[in-house]
């Protein structure tokens, strides 16, 4: 069975620093795809950025980039210039192929890390 | 503007009232899917559809079931509600076969049991 590993619970960052949220993950597939979403305390979750596991480069989306090492199994998240409306959790999941005649494609989170920025 | 629709952002019910959580997406999307989110938990997969009438249990599928009538809505239903279902609900809905788009998300509805 696929899993994600989210270990930290809640960071604080002041305001303009880089930060990175760690993920590890753990499967047998060789093929499989990573995602980092973010939620606000509204509620919705808004996703970030994708990596594949056969993307040799890391993804980026303007400030946001996907630090992939296959081989330690790691999909860090890193946060350049934190802004204050970064301040939200933050969850790491994992494409779980399920149904492949059906094409449905379940995802499996991580615990979450609460990102606060400190102005 | 794509969209994920919850029928309600928050809502108090009382133990044993069965209970209607409603999702409607207007992206045509095949694959809808509902996961509760818990804290140190993170989202975890109750069910999901991946065509009209069809459907599959997730990791946690005790205590809920799932009707699926129209492709564009996928309601989740608490026959028996208990405190323990107090948590925050998410639908979220996918293309068929889309290996790497993400899933959308609706809003989500806080439930409360009491």
């Amino acid at each position: 069975a696929q899993k994600i590993t989210q270990t930290q619970p809640g960071m604080f960052v002041q305001e303009k620093e880089a930060v990175t949220l760690d993920c590890t993950y753990d499967t047998s597939d060789q093929s499989y795809g990573l995602f980092w979403y973010k939620q606000p305390s509204s509620g919705e979750m808004i996703f970030l950025i994708y990596q594949g596991s056969y993307d040799e480069q890391n993804a980026t989306e303007g400030r946001y980039s996907l630090n992939f090492q296959k081989a330690r199994k790691s999909a860090n998240l890193v946060i350049s210039a934190s802004q204050l409306g970064d301040s939200a959790m933050y969850f790491c999941a994992m494409r779980d192929l399920l149904l492949i005649i059906q094409g449905a494609q379940k995802l499996v989170f991580g615990q979450g890390t609460r990102l606060t920025i400190n102005p | 503007d794509v969209k994920v629709t919850q029928s309600s952002r928050y809502l108090v019910k009382r133990t044993g009232e069965k209970v209607f959580l409603e999702c409607v997406q207007d992206m045509d999307h095949e694959n809808m899917f509902w996961y509760r989110q818990d804290p140190g938990l993170g989202l975890r997969l109750i069910y999901f559809s991946y065509d009209v009438k069809m459907k599959e249990k997730g990791d946690i599928p005790e205590g809920y079931s799932v009707s699926r009538e129209k492709k564009e809505r996928f309601s989740l239903i608490l026959e028996s509600a208990s405190t323990n279902q107090t948590s925050m609900y998410l639908c979220a809905s996918t293309r068929y076969g889309s290996g790497t788009s993400e899933q959308f998300f609706g809003p989500g509805t806080r439930l409360t049991v009491l």
